[in-house]
């Protein structure tokens, strides 16, 4: 049972948008921390995807946005795309654990 | 550019222990915090702990406290994860991972090596 929550899988059609919640506590993300968001694609490594709650590093698609607001984090995808399809998984980190590094428990996305 | 190289597979029985390797290159070696992370077979990622490569101080994830003891080697820029106790459950994909921001241990993973595969079986 991770510690941060993220719905199991997500669908949407080409062209469409996405949402994937995240959802923490009061002693991670309500702690001020930054979420950061992996995509993982099957059999590789994870790939940062969005660092500080909303800043995508160099060659990321504008089409990747994410926002964080309260104990909660989302990441949007617009314009899906068939490449899209993959693992996607919140990062962040906890107080009541000493500060250790935290996950969701991941989002399947689905591109119909 | 950064690179971690991780060191090759490795098949362990129940009670042993594993000690991975993981060489950074790219950059400043003790600049950077890094991170181990795993993933078993078909599951989600799970963070296991972090090492100073500057003054070597290490923070662990409690459910691996006792187990686990990440070290550097400055001289060859590299870092190591030494887990103990192997049990089935540990069978996993072991990841050494390098934080993007300088002297921080709370920012993003932003480098990850290639992964090192860890069995444990009898």
């Amino acid at each position: 049972q991770s510690v941060l929550t993220q719905p199991p899988s997500v669908s949407g059609a080409p062209g469409q948008r996405v949402t994937i919640s995240c959802t923490g506590s009061s002693s991670n993300i309500g702690a001020g921390y930054d979420v950061h968001w992996y995509l993982q694609l099957p059999g590789t490594a994870p790939k940062l995807l969005i660092y500080g709650n909303n800043n995508r590093p160099s060659g990321v698609p504008d089409r990747f946005s994410g926002s964080k607001s309260g104990t909660s984090a989302s990441l949007a995808i617009t314009g899906l795309q068939a490449e899209d399809e993959a693992d996607y998984y919140c990062q962040s980190y906890d107080s009541s654990l000493s500060g250790s590094g935290i996950f969701g428990g991941g989002t399947k996305l689905t591109v119909l | 550019q950064v690179h971690l190289v991780q060191s090759g597979a490795e098949v362990k029985k129940p009670g042993a222990s594993v000690k991975l390797s993981c060489k950074a290159s790219g950059y400043i070696f003790t600049t950077y915090f890094m991170h181990w992370v795993r993933q078993a077979p078909g599951q989600g990622l799970e963070w296991m702990g972090v090492i100073n490569p500057s003054g070597a101080s290490t923070k662990y994830a409690q459910k691996f406290q006792g187990r686990v003891t990440m070290t550097r080697d400055t001289s060859t820029s590299t870092v190591y994860m030494e887990l103990s106790s192997l049990r089935s459950e540990d069978t996993a994909m072991y990841y050494c991972v390098r934080d993007r921001s300088r002297g921080y241990s709370y920012g993003a993973f932003e480098y990850w090596g290639q992964g090192t595969l860890v069995t444990v079986s009898s």
